[in-house]
């Protein structure tokens, strides 16, 4: 079964540090999702592509926050400098397009779980 | 704005236990409504979905009703198992065609 591809699976940096994460989503996926999920919430959207575009980066904390899918299919989401407060899970996801997600919904990745000291 | 309420934790059953885990949401319009689970240390799969008043949806003896007239998506298990221990997010639509989830509601089945 096709999947989701994140890595790394963990990460632990030091505030003030740079991070970055890497999601390779299904083949033929157009629209790809990064959601953070802090512990014991429900994730939150942070940034929607459709294919190299961003559609939708309006919770993204731009101040050190970027995301990038330069050829429309692998992205990476990057924090700099990292803070406390961003320890969390950063979920990968990805869909057939905007038309699909009613009838088929997501598939996720296994997550990054980011921890800053 | 989008907004999905879900019933809090942790809920704790004994094997066999009829589950019901509550969702209520607010939107625009009727969107779509979806049930993710999460096992530990994993990504959300997919449980369960409908697309419009009134339809059922069902996997894994999981099922949920889309009642638009008490905007609500309640799921239930006749008979839970152990092995159903996880996580479970209501979620929905939006107009921009991305998922609103709920905090999400903790289970735990002891045998």
């Amino acid at each position: 079964e096709a999947e989701v591809a994140q890595s790394p699976r963990y990460k632990i940096t030091e505030k003030s540090q740079a991070v970055a994460f890497w999601c390779d989503p299904i083949s033929g996926h157009a629209t790809l999702y990064w959601y953070r999920q802090i512990l014991g919430q429900g994730p939150e959207l942070l940034v929607q592509f459709q294919d190299e575009s961003v559609v939708d980066d309006s919770q993204l904390p731009k101040d050190r926050f970027s995301a990038e899918r330069l050829k429309g299919v692998d992205s990476t989401l990057k924090i700099q400098p990292a803070e406390l407060g961003d320890s969390a899970m950063y979920l990968c996801a990805s869909s057939l397009g905007p038309q699909r997600v009613s009838n088929y919904g997501y598939t996720f990745g296994s997550g990054t779980r980011l921890t800053v000291v | 704005g989008n907004s999905v309420t879900q019933m809090e934790g942790p809920v704790t059953l004994s094997e066999e236990a009829f589950l019901t885990i509550n969702c209520t949401y607010t939107a625009t319009g009727y969107p779509s409504l979806f049930w993710y689970v999460q096992y530990p240390g994993e990504g959300l799969q997919l449980l369960l979905k409908a697309t419009k008043a009134d339809d059922k949806g069902s996997n894994k003896g999981f099922e949920a009703t889309y009642r638009k007239e008490t905007t609500s998506f309640h799921l239930e298990k006749g008979s839970v198992q152990v092995s159903d221990s996880a996580v479970y997010f209501c979620a929905l639509l939006t107009g921009a065609n991305n998922l609103f989830f709920g905090t999400g509601t903790r289970l735990t089945v002891i045998p």
